[in-house]
């Protein structure tokens, strides 16, 4: 099926550990992005990408690393893992235009770290 | 400081009625704006969006008004269905590359 595909959906970190959310979609869409929700605070930019080999900051960078090296994948490094970053992770991807359809979002990463 | 806010965190409404879902935003340089419908342990989808030229768009029960002085949106359903019970995000956005959402409103259609 068409979509965004993340993986893992589940994980859980011990602090200091790092690890690869990964990211894929199917779709040739040039867009891609990396959101963290947390309670109260909806979601929240944290990297995105126009293209392959192009990426740029958000609102919470911090702490986490990207690339993209294809138009496929978009994979969410964190590098020293934090208790803070406990969140649910949404990669979302879309054409670049102001089409109506919005984002495609995958089902999300739930991510605890202690 | 929230550039995009819906200060109602919960709204309740029976079944066949209208739910309205409020947004406000701070930066009048947004000029489109999306909602999006999330379920528990999925994805956000996208719901219905306006550009800051209308100031109504319509699909199907979905309604989103836009008031550009008062810096205000509006998400309608009607009716409302117990299926349509999610959190629901209002989002602006000020160009092609970035999304601001809101903290959400979780809608419960009452049976």
């Amino acid at each position: 099926n068409a979509g965004v595909t993340q993986t893992p959906k589940f994980q859980v970190l011990k602090t200091g550990q790092s690890m690869t959310l990964q990211c894929a979609q199917d779709m040739n869409h040039e867009y891609m992005s990396w959101y963290r929700q947390d309670p109260g605070m909806g979601l929240r930019l944290i990297h995105y990408s126009v293209g392959a080999g192009i990426t740029d900051q958000g609102e919470v960078p911090n702490g986490y690393n990207v690339s993209r090296s294809t138009t496929e994948d978009f994979p969410l490094r964190l590098l020293s893992a934090a208790p803070s970053q406990t969140s649910v992770y949404f990669c979302a991807s879309s054409f670049r235009d102001r089409s109506l359809h919005g984002y495609t979002f995958g089902s999300g990463t739930r991510l605890t770290v202690v | 400081d929230q550039q995009v806010k819906q200060n109602s965190p919960s709204l309740s409404v029976q079944e066949g009625r209208i739910s309205i879902l409020n947004c406000d935003y701070t930066n009048s340089m947004f000029d489109y704006f999306l909602w999006y419908k999330k379920y528990p342990a999925e994805g956000p989808t996208f719901l219905i969006s306006i550009s800051s030229i209308k100031d109504k768009n319509e699909d199907g029960r979905f309604t989103v008004f836009l008031n550009k002085s008062a810096k205000h949106l509006s998400l309608h359903i009607v009716p409302s269905q117990p299926g349509d019970s999610a959190v629901y995000f209002c989002a602006a956005s000020p160009d092609y590359d970035k999304v601001i959402f809101g903290p959400g409103t979780s809608l419960s259609v009452i049976p």
